[in-house]
């Protein structure tokens, strides 16, 4: 692996299923984040972890839930999926939480829900 | 509230200079970051400004006034590859990116 992954890269799934987005990186960051991407808006934060074990609210967090058992890992679950949770969702991690670091992204899930 | 502003769309010519605004008001300043990002694939980071003025990187350069709200990327000798969404991002006082939602940069021959 190099840099971060993510799984599924598609998935179409009916309402009320509950799913699961899977995100891994091995850069040994400490600090995690899931966006959402819908055309015509910015990336919005989800929820966030700045290390193993402590997660955050963002900007849109209903409807979902993460958790950070370690440092690889940042799973993102939707409990019961609804049509307007279709999406672009991205993982990102940085070095740390603070000031000047970068971001790197994963490749995406598209997610549709019908 | 939060608001990043950028245009939607721009289009320029293959070898030209073009200059992408992005105007913020947020709640905090930590720094502005610029990402591009191809279409389908995942944002990737360009520069990033915390103190006034210009950064140079190769054939892209970032400015920045604080007191203005306001930065610009500038991107010369422009080719084709550089068709992309462009995205602004502020780091507000939570350290949490604040994104606009991208100019779309169409580069003609």
């Amino acid at each position: 692996i190099a840099g971060i992954t993510q799984a599924p890269t598609s998935q179409i799934l009916a309402a009320g299923r509950r799913m699961t987005l899977r995100c891994t990186q091995d850069m040994r960051h400490n600090a995690m984040y899931w966006y959402r991407q819908d055309l015509g808006l910015g990336l919005r934060l989800i929820h966030y972890s700045n290390t193993a074990g402590t997660t955050g609210k963002g900007e849109v967090p209903d409807g979902y839930s993460v958790s950070r058992a370690n440092t690889d890992d940042f799973p993102l679950t939707l409990a019961s999926a609804v049509p307007s949770q279709t999406s672009v969702y991205f993982c990102a991690s940085s070095r740390t939480s603070g000031i000047s670091n970068e971001q790197f992204f994963g490749p995406g899930t598209r997610l549709t829900v019908l | 509230g939060q608001n990043i502003d950028q245009p939607t769309e721009m289009t320029a010519t293959e070898g030209a200079i073009v200059q992408i605004n992005c105007t913020y008001q947020t709640s905090g300043f930590n720094g502005l970051f610029w990402y591009q990002q191809h279409a389908g694939e995942a944002p990737t980071f360009l520069s990033y400004n915390v103190l006034d003025g210009l950064e140079e990187k190769g054939r892209f350069s970032s400015f920045l006034s604080r007191s203005k709200g306001y930065s610009y990327l500038l991107l010369k000798e422009l080719q084709m590859k550089d068709s992309a969404s462009y995205l602004c991002a502020v780091l507000d006082s939570n350290y949490q990116l604040i994104w606009g939602a991208g100019t779309k940069l169409i580069i003609k021959p």
